[in-house]
């Protein structure tokens, strides 16, 4: 099946630093990629929609200077939290979607602001 | 209009029982239902997904009964194993767009 990647699986930040995330379609080219963030026992809120070569779109609600999408090849997209505050600890979690398939997920990137 | 409902939120079942999710939504442009499992710490995985064309899927101990009428669909775990234990969410989207829109998941536990 189709396989996609996140790095890293966890990160520790002193608030106020910026965690990059990367998100890699391993097996497929993906032209449209999805973050996701999801806190406990809760389900996926979709963050912002990637397609390669474009710019993100985003959710309404979620500052785009603060969550940085970048999709520059069919295989990878990065996430990068700039500043990051303790109110932004959360599991992060990408998709990939598949051509007339659907979405492939990532393992999560859990978060965590000091 | 956009929302896909799912009960129960929490759901115990006895190892060998069977575990039913149910989800309701409103939109008939859904065209596309899938159901995703999920383990603590981990991103979802597809578990098993319908078209609106067919009123039944089968994958293995996993089906999905969909009826397009009450515009239901749910999810049955026949013969339920303790390592079935996660938590379940479905959703849907429409005209193949790719965009899902999701239930508030269902956290299974089986017990031995």
């Amino acid at each position: 099946g189709a396989v996609v990647s996140q790095h890293p699986s966890w990160v520790i930040c002193k608030s106020g630093t910026s965690v990059k995330i990367e998100c890699r379609s391993l097996d497929f080219q993906a032209t449209t990629m999805f973050w996701y963030r999801q806190f406990p026992k809760q389900s996926l809120m979709l963050m912002a929609t990637s397609n390669e070569g474009s710019k993100a779109t985003y959710e309404q609600g979620v500052e785009k200077d603060k969550f940085l999408i970048n999709h520059a090849s069919l295989t990878l997209s990065t996430l990068t939290v700039t500043s990051a505050h303790p109110e932004d600890s959360s599991f992060y979690i990408c998709s990939a979607y598949l051509a007339l398939e659907t979405q492939y997920f990532g393992p999560g990137t859990r978060l965590l602001v000091l | 209009q956009q929302q896909v409902k799912q009960s129960p939120q929490s759901l115990i079942v006895q190892k060998g029982g069977i575990s039913i999710i149910n989800c309701a939504y409103e939109n008939t442009a859904f065209d596309y239902f899938p159901w995703y499992q999920q383990f603590p710490g981990k991103g979802p995985a597809l578990l098993i997904a319908i078209r609106p064309d067919v009123s039944e899927k089968k994958e293995g101990r996993f089906t999905i009964s969909f009826n397009k009428s009450a515009k239901q669909f749910s999810l049955h775990i026949m013969d339920s194993q303790p390592g079935d234990s996660a938590t379940y969410f479905c959703a849907a989207s429409m005209n193949s767009n790719y965009q899902l829109i999701w239930g508030a998941g269902t956290k299974l536990i089986i017990k031995p």
